[in-house]
């Protein structure tokens, strides 16, 4: 069975901490992807990857940064959390544009920032 | 970039009645259609989905139609059962090759009514 683990269901930290949201994927997939789900605004993509080491910033990037240095993993990075931070993260990966093009998804990360 | 609407935010329904979630899309180039549910505790998982080459797709119980002229498309569900209440998204991918990423909508929150 198909599989991207967020490493976290629940995380509080402070403000100013700087925060690390882990993704894995089991399924040797190209592109990974770092969503934030906010109540009314739906998806938004945060960065995405399409290789090792390789990133684009997505829609709403201000605030985070990531690291690819594994195929299988894709870290999301705030340097220093705010309070409008706080929101569900979903972590996704799939395969190139040109072949299956469905998007796996974790089960999501609810950050509080405090 | 690509911007998607998606109608209504909330949506009530009698047990075995249809349910229509709409949404339109505003890149003309955008030719790839997915829906995802998103259950309680989870994160959003395909339910079906239709490219710019076809006009309608059907799965048992559900179906998605696409208007390319007017950029808009639907999801119908039919004969609702109450494992049907979930959040819906719709989604619409740029077609880049190193620029695949899916817009989501904001999402439709349906309840199935026993």
């Amino acid at each position: 069975d198909v599989k991207v683990t967020q490493s976290s269901r629940y995380l509080v930290k402070r403000t100013g901490e700087k925060v690390f949201l882990e993704c894995v994927q089991d399924m040797d997939h190209e592109n990974m992807f770092w969503y934030r789900q906010d109540p009314g605004l739906g998806l938004r993509l945060i960065y995405f990857s399409y290789d090792v080491k390789m990133k684009e910033k997505g829609d709403i990037p201000e605030g985070y940064s990531v690291s690819r240095e594994k195929k299988e993993r894709f870290s999301l990075i705030l340097e220093s959390a705010s309070t409008n931070q706080t929101s569900m993260y979903l972590c996704a990966s799939s395969l190139p544009q040109q072949a299956n093009t469905e998007a796996f998804f974790g089960q999501g990360t609810r950050l509080t920032v405090v | 970039g690509e911007n998607v609407e998606q109608h209504p935010s909330t949506l009530s329904v009698q047990e075995g009645d249809s349910a229509v979630i709409k949404c339109t899309y505003s890149d003309s180039a955008s030719n790839y259609f997915p829906w995802y549910k998103q259950e309680l505790g989870k994160g959003p998982q395909l339910i079906i989905d239709i490219r710019s080459n076809v006009g309608e797709k059907k799965d048992q119980r559900i179906a998605v139609t696409l208007n390319k002229t007017a950029k808009h498309f639907s999801l119908h569900i039919t004969e609702t059962q109450p494992e049907d209440s979930a959040v819906y998204f719709c989604a619409a991918s740029s077609p880049d090759f190193n620029d695949y990423k899916l817009s989501f909508g904001a999402g439709t929150t349906v309840t199935v009514r026993a």
